[in-house]
């Protein structure tokens, strides 16, 4: 059974602080990681990750995946109030999604 | 359309009531996916299409769910006899390919319909 775990579950932190997320992974039939940030209801996509050691990078976010390890992060450096969400990350066939890290950035 | 459509956006339903739940996806998508959502949980997957063809149903949780894309657009989720546990947001997404290329576009997700079972 394909399974994704991610901690930590939540995480209160300060404007100007810098997060790291984390996502660890154990698919039968794995293509790539996604990463999801959910505020209200819908799920909006961050990062897609298919390949070991690439960062990719979109502005104060960033994601790296490790494939021989089966883990990724997320880093969110300068955090704001507008980042405060559940972030997601998801696996495997049919994505596999994990329970998600609640992340709260405090003015 | 420009998103991932879904209606209504709350319902609230007498246990034993049977309800129906749509998803537009985007225009053209090929692969639609229904995910349920308890509260503080991520999404759980129920049941996957490829055009008008269910390919993968694994998720449903009993028979008193079942899904639908009889045209390859338009989806609906119905729950039969609802039951107080099936209380959650049900989650669309949709992809614009199908099979094993779905995994490299990613998913884009419909916001939601929360459904309270009272």
């Amino acid at each position: 059974e394909d399974k994704v775990v991610q901690s930590p579950l939540s995480l209160v932190v300060h404007e100007g602080d810098t997060v790291t997320l984390n996502c660890s992974y154990e698919v039968t039939n794995f293509r790539s990681l996604l990463w999801y940030k959910q505020e209200k209801k819908a799920p909006t996509f961050l990062f897609m990750l298919t390949s070991s050691g690439i960062e990719k990078k979109s502005g104060r976010l960033s994601s790296i995946l490790d494939k021989k390890e089966l883990f990724s992060i997320l880093n969110i450096t300068a955090t704001q109030t507008g980042d405060s969400a559940v972030y997601l990350c998801a696996a495997g066939n049919m994505l596999t999604f994990g329970g998600g890290t609640r992340l709260m950035v405090k003015p | 359309g420009a998103g991932v459509s879904q209606s209504p956006r709350y319902k609230v339903a007498k246990r034993g009531q049977d309800v129906a739940l749509r998803c537009d996806p985007i225009s053209g998508h090929v692969s639609l996916f229904w995910y349920q959502q308890a509260l503080g949980q991520g999404p759980e997957f129920l049941t996957y299409f490829q055009n008008e063809a269910q390919l993968d149903k694994s998720g449903l949780p009993s028979d008193r769910f079942f899904a639908e894309r009889p045209e390859g657009s338009v989806s609906t989720l119905k729950i039969q006899r609802t039951q107080q546990e099936d209380s959650a947001v049900y989650l669309c997404a949709s992809s614009p390919t199908g099979g094993a290329a779905s995994y490299l576009y990613g998913y884009t997700f419909g916001s939601g319909t929360r459904l309270t079972v009272v």
